[in-house]
């Protein structure tokens, strides 16, 4: 089973900064990685997959880079509504794995 | 619009079962592999099963081979999961995902059926 390790846990930033998120996999994973972003009481969304395409209706503040085991989520401007935990997740091997999220919290 | 609603949730004690639903809009279902994905209260993300197309193809997490079985009915546009055996650690909120048009990745879910296992 592939790990996916996220980072930092929390991370704390003031609106219009920068937030950069990380993603670990234990082993290539190529570029199929996807990243979400979930709200507290909603379902998560898709933002980015094959690790830099943005989903359809996503904002291009949010972007994601890297391919083999090393993945980053920016999101260039914080605005209020992307106060969330954010959740990577591979989708290379079987079984599909996901990170244990990084919760981006107002500073 | 694509649309995934799941019901079914409920209290269950240990040891018993319960079957999920997902009716599925929006988007031709049959075309499409789908997937179950968990949350248990206050934790992260956690697949569960897929189910390809036409049922050919069905993979599970280790923790719930043989407990749980993913089918579903293209002519009624919906993805079902059956759950026995269940115990306490199944205790989650249940999303119904679709899967994405480039890549098995999740681009649509459901809002997610609470299913609690307790005595």
């Amino acid at each position: 089973e592939i790990v996916m390790t996220q980072s930092p846990a929390t991370l704390s930033v003031s609106p219009g900064e920068r937030a950069t998120l990380s993603c670990r996999a234990s082993q290539s994973v190529s570029s199929n990685l996807a990243w979400y972003q979930q709200k507290p009481g909603q379902a998560p969304r898709l933002l980015i997959f094959g690790a830099s395409t943005r989903a359809t209706g996503i904002p291009a503040r949010f972007s994601g880079s890297g391919s083999g085991t090393e993945f980053t989520l920016t999101i260039s401007s914080l605005q209020s509504e992307d106060f969330a935990v954010y959740y990577c997740q591979q989708y290379n091997n079987w079984p599909r794995t996901f990170g244990q999220g990084t919760k981006v919290e107002i500073k | 619009e694509v649309q995934l609603v799941e019901s079914g949730g409920g209290l269950v004690k240990p040891g018993g079962s319960l079957r999920l639903s997902c009716a599925a809009s929006g988007f031709t279902f049959s075309t499409y592999s789908m997937n179950w994905v968990r949350q248990p209260p206050g934790k992260g993300l956690e697949w569960v099963s897929s189910i390809s197309s036409s049922s050919d193809y069905i993979y599970y997490a280790d923790s719930v081979k043989g407990r749980f079985t993913i089918s579903r009915d293209n002519a009624k546009n919906s993805l079902y999961l059956q759950m026995n055996s269940l115990r306490a650690e199944d205790t989650a909120v249940y999303y119904c995902a679709k899967k994405g048009g480039s890549g098995f990745y999740f681009d649509y879910w459901g809002q997610g059926s609470l299913l609690t296992v307790s005595s």
